[in-house]
């Protein structure tokens, strides 16, 4: 069966801080997908970004970037320079092609940024 | 255009009742799913729908929890005889269900259910 770790619970960072939120998963399967998902306090789940697992290119946008290494089954997620309001619940989720879709999710990381 | 959306966004009810929960996913989306997040057990799947196809229910905690999905758009999760155990928020999200590889799922505000 599969799992995700996400074995920070919780993290807190003054404003203009790099963060890395650590995500590592399990699975026998070699087609898989990763994602991250974003919960502010408004409770919604906001899709970060996608990568199914042939492809290990590290992706950056603005100031989120991720680093997915199969080698150590992890893929980290790091905002450059936080700000207030990137202070949320962060999800990674694993997704295997043959299992109709569902996500398994890690337990979550609440990251928090003061000012 | 609109995301997924959910009704209601906060339900009370007392042991025993039964409730139901909405879901109307993006439109033109044929995959929808229905995950529990509660503090003991973080987010779990429940059920998913993809167009006609019978549902996957190997996440259904018991069998007072059911869904529907009629004209293959909106959803209701029904839970019957409702237990303190069941508090929790349940979210419901969707996909294009265009089949093959994995899609990415959007997720509405979900509903906060209370068994007092």
């Amino acid at each position: 069966a599969q799992k995700v770790t996400q074995a920070q619970t919780e993290i807190s960072v003054v404003e203009k801080e790099d963060v890395t939120l650590d995500c590592v998963y399990e699975t026998r399967d070699t087609t898989y997908y990763l994602f991250w998902y974003k919960q502010p306090p408004s409770g919604e789940l906001v899709f970060l970004i996608r990568r199914n697992s042939f492809d290990e290119q590290n992706e950056i946008s603005g100031r989120y970037s991720w680093n997915f290494q199969k080698s150590t089954s992890s893929f980290n997620f790091t905002i450059t320079a936080s700000q207030v309001v990137d202070s949320a619940v962060y999800f990674c989720a694993l997704s295997l092609n043959n299992a109709g879709n569902m996500l398994t999710f890690g337990g979550g990381t609440r990251l928090m940024v003061k000012p | 255009g609109a995301g997924v959306s959910q009704s209601p966004s906060n339900k009370v009810t007392e042991k025993g009742k039964d409730v139901e929960l909405r879901c109307d996913p993006i439109s033109g989306h044929t995959a929808l799913y229905w995950y529990r997040q509660s503090l003991g057990q973080g987010l779990e799947f429940l059920i998913y729908f993809q167009g006609n196809s019978a549902p996957d229910k190997s996440g259904l905690p018991s069998d007072r929890f059911s869904a529907e999905r009629t004209g293959g758009s909106v959803s209701t999760l029904t839970i019957q005889r409702t237990q303190q155990e069941d508090s929790a928020v349940y979210l419901c999200a969707s996909s294009l269900g265009s089949g093959g590889a994995v899609e990415t799922q959007y997720f509405g505000p979900g509903t906060r259910l209370l068994v007092l």
